[in-house]
């Protein structure tokens, strides 16, 4: 079946630091990736969407880039701050042509960003 | 501006005992989904639903059941809680194969 893995749990960063999380992902078909994030108390919202026919996005000063030649997706951000410190997920869209609208997670990297 | 809403926020049963977790969108979404959240496995799907009346099942179902009444309600039921089940639960909603909108989840504890 499909699976994502994310191989940094934590990631512990001073401001203005350069931020590369990077994960790869299991599928037989091209699918949409999703970065989403979630801050302490609340539910994950979406951060980054990429399809197969833009390979990159770019949001909120964070760009993901999708390499399907690896099977890999990264999130960067090249000057972090305080306020990024949250957990951050890299996410499988449906490849059933997204009928079902399934998402499956990674299992999450927590970010500290610390002043 | 997505709303997704859940109660209780938290709960505390024994094991053996009947929880209920509720979750409402007023978004106008077809699609519902119901996960838990651990520490190491990131957000797992339990079930789904395209409708009320309809319910898909997701990687993780054991021990729970799922019903959506209406457009707007999508229920999570532990008929025989567990220890194994105490976790953070999300709801989510969404337009078919688009960005999910979570509520603010409900955290149970299975004594």
């Amino acid at each position: 079946g499909d699976s994502v893995t994310q191989m940094q749990g934590q990631v512990t960063l001073s401001e203005d630091d350069f931020l590369f999380i990077n994960c790869t992902y299991s599928t037989t078909w091209y699918p949409t990736l999703f970065w989403y994030v979630q801050y302490p108390g609340e539910g994950p919202q979406l951060l980054l969407k990429v399809t197969t026919a833009n390979n990159k996005g770019i949001s909120r000063g964070f760009e993901a880039t999708y390499d399907k030649g690896t099977t890999s997706f990264h999130l960067q951000k090249a000057s972090v701050q305080e306020s990024d410190s949250a957990v951050y997920y890299c996410v499988l869209g449906d490849t059933a042509g997204g009928l079902s609208g399934k998402l499956t997670f990674g299992e999450g990297t927590q970010v500290t960003v610390i002043s | 501006e997505a709303a997704v809403t859940q109660s209780p926020r938290n709960k505390v049963t024994v094991t053996g005992g009947n929880v209920t977790l509720s979750c409402r969108q007023t978004n106008s979404h077809n699609y519902m989904y119901w996960y838990r959240q651990d520490t190491g496995h990131g957000l797992r799907l339990i079930h789904y639903s395209y409708g009320a009346g309809n319910l898909q099942i997701g990687d993780v179902p054991d021990g729970y059941k799922a019903t959506r009444t209406t457009q707007e309600d999508f229920f999570l039921l532990l008929e025989l809680a567990s220890p194994s089940q105490t976790s953070l639960y999300f709801c989510a909603s969404s337009d078919q194969g688009q960005e999910q909108y979570f509520g603010p989840g409900t955290r149970l504890t299975v004594l």
